[in-house]
């Protein structure tokens, strides 16, 4: 069964500080794996996309790294802002012509001033 | 290039009723796919259509149903409402399956009561 773990499931930070989301999958034959930012009670917004032959992409302050191997993705978020406090997503696709995602549960983020 | 656009943003309904959700698909986009999310949770995927053909349904009860017009937008149907059926229902749209990722709406707030 194709899964997506996501920890922590929460994290509170200070506001300037660094932290790392992790996500683990299951999910066979691997396609991409993206990271999502959601907004309390709006859609997610794409943060980063990786096939398989990447193993870090950035937007910004935020650094995404995938190990096809072990089958573990991190997302990395350098010097954060109240801004950042928002839901994480992980989704990794499949491959093939009936292609359904599947999504963690996200990591919550709350930064404090 | 428009994003992807849904409409009600907001939705009240009586449990038994029956609701349709509509989504705009992002220009040149051809594939629509449907989730729902229930507070704190991740994003559960109901359905996706490519070329107005249903090509994956996740674990949702066939009361949910869809449609894919020749313009690529999209409507969900639910019928016999339940109040479980509260959550934010998501849009997102995609070109050519999950090459590229998908580009998600802001979602339909639907509140069962």
């Amino acid at each position: 069964k194709n899964q997506v773990e996501q920890s922590p499931q929460s994290l509170i930070i200070l506001e300037g500080k660094n932290c790392t989301l992790q996500c683990n999958y299951t999910v066979s034959p691997f396609s991409n794996l993206r990271w999502y930012k959601q907004d309390t009670g709006r859609g997610p917004v794409s943060l980063t996309i990786m096939t398989f032959s990447e193993n870090t992409k950035s937007n910004g302050r935020y650094t995404a790294t995938l190990d096809a191997d072990t089958k573990q993705s991190s997302l990395h978020i350098t010097a954060s802002q109240l801004s950042d406090s928002a839901s994480y997503i992980c989704v990794v696709g499949g491959s093939g012509g009936s292609y359904i995602p599947t999504f963690g549960r996200g990591t919550s983020l709350i930064v404090h001033p | 290039e428009t994003g992807v656009t849904q409409s009600p943003t907001h939705l009240i309904k009586t449990r038994g009723q029956q609701v349709t959700l509509r989504c705009s698909s992002q220009s040149g986009h051809n594939t629509v796919s449907w989730y729902q999310q229930a507070l704190g949770q991740g994003p559960q995927f109901i359905f996706q259509y490519y070329r107005e053909e249903e090509n994956g349904r996740g674990n949702f009860p066939p009361r949910f149903s869809g449609l894919q017009f020749p313009n690529y937008s999209s409507e969900l149907n639910v019928n016999a409402l339940e109040l479980d059926d509260s959550a934010l229902y998501l849009c997102a749209s995609s070109l050519a399956g999950d090459r590229n990722g998908y580009t998600f709406g802001s979602g339909t707030r639907l509140t069962v009561v």
